[in-house]
């Protein structure tokens, strides 16, 4: 199984800021990774997906790129909205698997 | 608008057996792959399986956690998606999710709000 490696697993930042995600693929997966974003109670939302490409209707500040087995999801000026979890995901082949997760927090 | 909503979920004893349902609208369900995703409580999002549509066949893909003791199928004619669980385990304690992929490609961006269950004694 391909195992994903999200870092920061918890990130404490304010608003306004430039926040950088990674997660790292225990091999290659090419670009077939989606980024989520998660609030308590809630589904995840899909942000990213093929590794940069930006999902209809989500907010231009949110940008993935990498291919292989890294990975970056950046949000370029952190909203008081982006306090959330996010997760990585690869689609390369099965099982599908998710990162563990990076919670980002206000300062 | 497409609108998924998980149902089923509920308190059963280890060993136990469940089956939750996802109701498909607003999309034609039939043409889509669909996947079930879980979230055990505090913890991160576990890729369950996926069934694919009549095209291909109705296959289905399985995580190892949950491999011969769960099947997913669907019901085209109501618009309807399953998780039968079998053996049930503590471990299985989730919230469940099902999820509508785009076509052609493995992206979920439609997912229902979610069915909790819980497996304790």
């Amino acid at each position: 199984d391909i195992q994903l490696t999200q870092s920061p697993s918890f990130l404490s930042a304010s608003v306004g800021d430039r926040v950088t995600i990674t997660c790292r693929a225990s091999q290659g997966v090419s670009s077939l990774v989606a980024w989520y974003q998660q609030k308590p109670g809630k589904a995840p939302k899909l942000l990213i997906y093929a590794a940069s490409t930006l999902q209809s209707g989500v907010p231009s500040r949110f940008s993935g790129s990498g291919s292989g087995t890294e990975f970056t999801l950046t949000i370029s000026s952190l909203q008081p909205e982006d306090f959330a979890t996010y997760y990585c995901q690869q689609l390369n082949s099965y099982p599908i698997t998710f990162g563990g997760g990076t919670k980002v927090e206000i300062k | 608008e497409v609108q998924l909503v998980e149902s089923g979920g509920g308190l059963v004893q280890p060993g136990g057996s469940l089956r939750l349902s996802c109701a498909a609208s607003g999309f034609t369900f039939s043409d889509h792959y669909m996947d079930w995703v879980r979230q055990a409580p505090g913890k991160g999002l576990e890729w369950v399986g996926r069934i694919r549509n009549k095209a291909n066949s109705y296959t289905t893909e399985y995580a190892a956690s949950v491999k011969g003791r769960f099947t997913i199928s669907r019901d085209d004619s109501k618009d309807s998606l399953y998780l039968q669980m079998n053996s049930l385990k503590t471990e299985d304690t989730a919230v469940y999710y099902c999820g509508r992929l785009n076509t052609g490609s493995g992206y979920v961006p439609y997912w229902g709000q979610g069915t909790l269950v819980t497996v304790s004694s």
